[in-house]
């Protein structure tokens, strides 16, 4: 059954640093891999999605990698500001299923101090 | 505004009362998904709804029920039989199509307390 790991689970940082956020799942064989930011006590905001075929996407200051052979995707935020401060969550479909629900980690916590 | 709404957004109920939250879209979506988040843990599945009238049961499908009558719409009744109904509850849609996989968009979440 597939898992997804996020490594680590919380994280503090300056303002301006640039920082990596890691995400890990057990079978290799899936679709796409989803990013998301959650603020307190608020919905999932989608940042971006990388299909199977391709090995990263670029959405302003974040730029998320895909290695599928590996099971890894990577989240890299440049110059973090406070207001990058929330919970990044990393999702992935069921291994070989498309359009169907989304399996998550547990995300990692970003504080990043002016 | 195309997008998801979830109401209310606080929920108060005493054990043993069902109680029925609200999902609706105008993203025109096909694919419907009720998740649920306890502190600590990961967003974890209760239902999914590929089209309507066809539901399937999650992980944790044991204590809610869901209908599908409309595409826009997706309530999530949460039974007495659900032991621990206490949660953040978050409804998603995305497109679906056989062999594709799509971006799932968020509503805003209901949180529910059971005392």
């Amino acid at each position: 059954k597939q898992e997804v790991t996020q490594i680590p689970a919380a994280l503090s940082v300056p303002e301006g640093e640039n920082l990596v956020l890691n995400c890990s799942f057990t079978d290799s064989a899936i679709y796409n891999l989803q990013w998301f930011r959650q603020d307190p006590g608020k919905g999932l905001t989608s940042l971006l999605l990388i299909q199977s075929s391709q090995r990263e996407q670029t959405s302003g200051r974040l730029n998320a990698s895909l290695d599928k052979s590996s099971g890894r995707s990577t989240l890299y935020i440049a110059a973090s500001q406070p207001g990058d401060s929330a919970t990044y969550l990393c999702a992935v479909p069921p291994a070989n299923q498309a359009g169907t629900a989304l399996i998550f980690g547990k995300g990692t916590t970003l504080s990043v101090s002016s | 505004d195309g997008g998801i709404t979830q109401s209310p957004k606080y929920l108060f109920r005493k054990e043993g009362q069902n109680v029925t939250l609200s999902c609706e879209q105008n993203l025109n979506h096909d694919a419907m998904y009720w998740y649920r988040q306890d502190p600590g843990q990961g967003l974890r599945l209760i239902y999914y709804s590929q089209i309507v009238n066809d539901f399937q049961k999650g992980d944790i499908a044991e204590g809610y029920s869901v209908s599908r009558e409309k595409k826009e719409s997706f309530p999530l009744t949460v039974t007495s039989a659900q032991k621990n109904p206490t949660a953040f509850y978050l409804c998603a849609s995305s497109l679906t199509d056989r062999g594709l996989s799509y971006e799932q968009y968020f509503g805003p979440g209901t949180r529910l307390t059971v005392t």
